[in-house]
């Protein structure tokens, strides 16, 4: 079955210190994955996906397929980086998504 | 994005009641996706649908109804209200396709009192 997780719950960090937000994953196939951001009050938004090796707002994340997991980084953390962060799963058929449980990022002063 | 907009935003009820929760997209998305968002659990989907009168259940379903009598318009719907439904509620839409993303609404909070 397909299944994402995300190991923290809640992880503080203060400004200007590294982040990285654990996702790993399961799932017989070549999935697509992302991460969604949802910061106070907002909408969920995509941050970024594996296929376009992108970086935004200073964020990474690099898919391991051997160790199956999707960890999100950024060396230099902000205080506008605070929010909720989903790990999301893509069949590679259909358009449905599988979320984990999300990671709550505090950026301390 | 103005492109799929959910209402009511908040929302109040009783146990035993039914509600129905709105969202419309204005993209011409072939899929729309109902969550629930609850803590420890992330968003976990009820209801999704292909197309127009095209629909199937998620991983949560029980308790729900959806219908999909045209393209931009996914309206869910609680048939008789539980404590348990009390959640934040999004709907998303996304077009057909490898590399195609979920476009979420603002979200519907819903008490059951």
């Amino acid at each position: 079955a397909q299944r994402v997780t995300q190991p923290e719950k809640l992880l503080s960090v203060f400004k200007g210190a590294p982040v990285e937000l654990k996702c790993n994953y399961s799932y017989s196939g070549s999935p697509e994955l992302f991460w969604y951001v949802q910061y106070s009050r907002q909408r969920l938004q995509l941050l970024l996906r594996h296929i376009s090796r992108e970086s935004i707002k200073g964020f990474t994340a690099d898919l391991n397929k051997g160790e199956t997991s999707f960890h999100l980084k950024k060396p230099f953390a902000q205080e506008e980086d605070s929010a909720m962060y989903y790990c999301a799963l893509k069949h590679n058929y259909g358009q449905n998504f599988v979320f984990g449980p999300g990671t709550r990022l505090s950026v301390l002063p | 994005d103005a492109g799929i907009t959910q209402s009511p935003r908040y929302k109040i009820t009783e146990t035993g009641r039914q509600v129905t929760l709105m969202c419309h997209q204005t993209w011409s998305h072939s899929y729309m996706f109902w969550y629930r968002q609850d803590l420890g659990h992330g968003l976990r989907l009820i209801y999704y649908s292909a197309a127009a009168d095209i629909t199937d259940k998620g991983e949560v379903p029980d308790g729900y109804v959806v219908s999909r009598s045209k393209t931009e318009n996914f309206p869910l719907t609680l048939e008789s209200a539980t404590r348990s439904q009390t959640s934040v509620y999004f709907c998303a839409s996304s077009a057909s396709g490898r590399g195609n993303i979920q476009y979420f609404g603002a979200g519907t909070r819903l008490s059951v009192l």
